[in-house]
């Protein structure tokens, strides 16, 4: 069975430049979630989808972050414009559901670069 | 900072037995993970316990669980140059839906 997949896997970008990543979940598994890894940190979520509604997204800065789950299925990330600061790996992870020990199965993420 | 909290470095010599240590911060957690992440690869997910558990073996390793200090630690016995990479506990908060909260990792070298 394929595992989480994410494309691309290396982003280099200028600043101000748009950026956006794409995250395929194994199939069946109804929630996503994205993650920010900073250099030498544990992931942070972003946000957390169930099937194609937003169900935790506070953690994501509404002012450049964009998400979407159009069919429930695959999901976008969008930065707009991106910042220096944004270098990071982005990881998408995805569970059965969110019930009582739903394991998050993580892709191999977005290592994103800004210039 | 994290609430989970991680040492960043450890140094073993293959063959031994690696010891890694976690604290956490919400008594309330009911999962507590352990996921590996090689160099440029995402976060494999080694193993987990249920909060009502003390101990659980899985082959080379073995998470221990102590709720009253809220410390969790990960031994890996027999450690091989292949186990070298970066360790991360996350804990999973009872009134959090499905959110991990994800320590800073802890490097593990592995010399031959």
């Amino acid at each position: 069975e394929a595992g989480v997949v994410q494309s691309p896997r290396y982003k280099i970008i200028e600043k101000k430049q748009p950026v956006a990543f794409w995250c395929n979940p194994i199939s069946g598994h109804n929630t996503l979630y994205w993650y920010l890894q900073n250099l030498g940190q544990g992931p942070e979520l972003l946000i957390r989808y169930e099937n194609e509604e937003a169900v935790d997204d506070s953690q994501l800065p509404k002012d450049r972050f964009s998400a979407e789950r159009l069919k429930g299925v695959d999901s976008t990330l969008k930065i707009q414009p991106a910042e220096l600061g944004d270098s990071a790996v982005y990881l998408c992870a995805s569970s059965l559901g969110t019930g009582s020990g739903d394991t998050q199965y993580f892709g191999p993420g977005t290592r994103l670069t800004v210039l | 900072g994290e609430d989970v909290e991680q040492s960043l470095f450890l140094s073993v010599r293959e063959g031994d037995s690696s010891v890694i240590n976690c604290t956490y911060t919400d008594s309330s957690s009911t999962y507590l993970y352990w996921y590996k992440q090689e160099p440029g690869a995402g976060l494999q997910l080694l193993t987990y316990i249920f909060s009502n558990m003390d101990m659980k073996q899985d082959q080379r390793l073995t998470v221990l669980l102590n709720k009253k200090d809220k410390h969790l630690s990960l031994r890996i016995a027999d450690t091989q140059t292949g186990d070298s990479a970066i360790y991360f506990c996350a804990e999973r908060p009872n009134n959090a839906g499905n959110m991990l909260t994800f320590g800073g990792g802890t490097r593990l070298m592995v010399k031959p």
